[in-house]
């Protein structure tokens, strides 16, 4: 079965601190994503990677920024968290090439004080 | 830009009753439809839609997809409590990256 981990569930930061989000996926797959979910906004691209060091800009990149080191972790990094990044992420991979559905993780409700 | 739209937004019902979930996409070089269940957590991959015409099942869970009018229905019969959930549609992109587009979802709400 397909696995997608989130480190964490739930997340409180304060605003201007450095957040890391980490997923990690066991099926060997080239391409992860990260996206952000907002009631009324629905799901939201904001990076993706389809191979080890490769990434690239989603719809909504900015305040953002990812690190794929090694093929199973695909990292979000926050770089000066502002309230504005209050959300759920969710993060999802899926086999490179072709058509393909993108598996996702259970989620991280992440709030900005 | 490639959009998905979904209708309607919400949705509130009886067990038994059938409900039928739309999801209409502008075209550029289509690919495949996605539709999802998520319920307090983690998308759930329900069916992935490439050729029109073809129904897809599983269990009480249907659905088609039409090219030629550019939507896609899900159907489901006999809708119990535990089919409670949002409902996303999603198309990959025009370019070949992996990139899903969401509609906003339809929430259903299954009452006893």
């Amino acid at each position: 079965d397909v696995k997608v981990t989130q480190s964490s569930r739930y997340l409180v930061k304060r605003t201007g601190e450095k957040v890391f989000l980490e997923c990690v996926q066991d099926m060997d797959h080239e391409n992860m994503f990260w996206y952000r979910q907002d009631p009324g906004l629905g799901l939201r691209l904001i990076y993706f990677s389809y191979d080890v060091k490769m990434k690239e800009k989603g719809d909504i990149p900015e305040g953002y920024s990812v690190s794929r080191e090694k093929k199973e972790r695909f990292s979000l990094i926050l770089e000066s968290a502002s309230t504005n990044q209050t959300s759920m992420y969710l993060c999802a991979s899926r086999e490179g090439g072709g058509n393909q559905p993108q598996h996702f993780g259970d989620g991280t409700r992440l709030s900005i004080l | 830009e490639d959009k998905v739209v979904q209708s309607p937004l919400s949705l509130v019902v009886h067990e038994g009753d059938t409900v039928t979930l739309n999801c209409s996409y502008e075209v550029t070089n289509f690919r495949s439809l996605l539709w999802y269940k998520q319920e307090k957590k983690a998308p759930t991959f329900l069916f992935m839609l490439t050729s029109s015409g073809i129904e897809k099942k599983s269990g009480r869970l249907s659905s088609i997809l039409d090219k030629k009018e550019l939507f896609s229905i899900l159907n489901i019969t006999a809708t119990q409590t535990g089919d409670s959930a949002v409902y996303l549609c999603a198309r990959y992109g025009s370019s070949n990256t992996g990139k899903l587009i969401f509609g906003q979802g339809t929430t259903l709400q299954v009452k006893p």
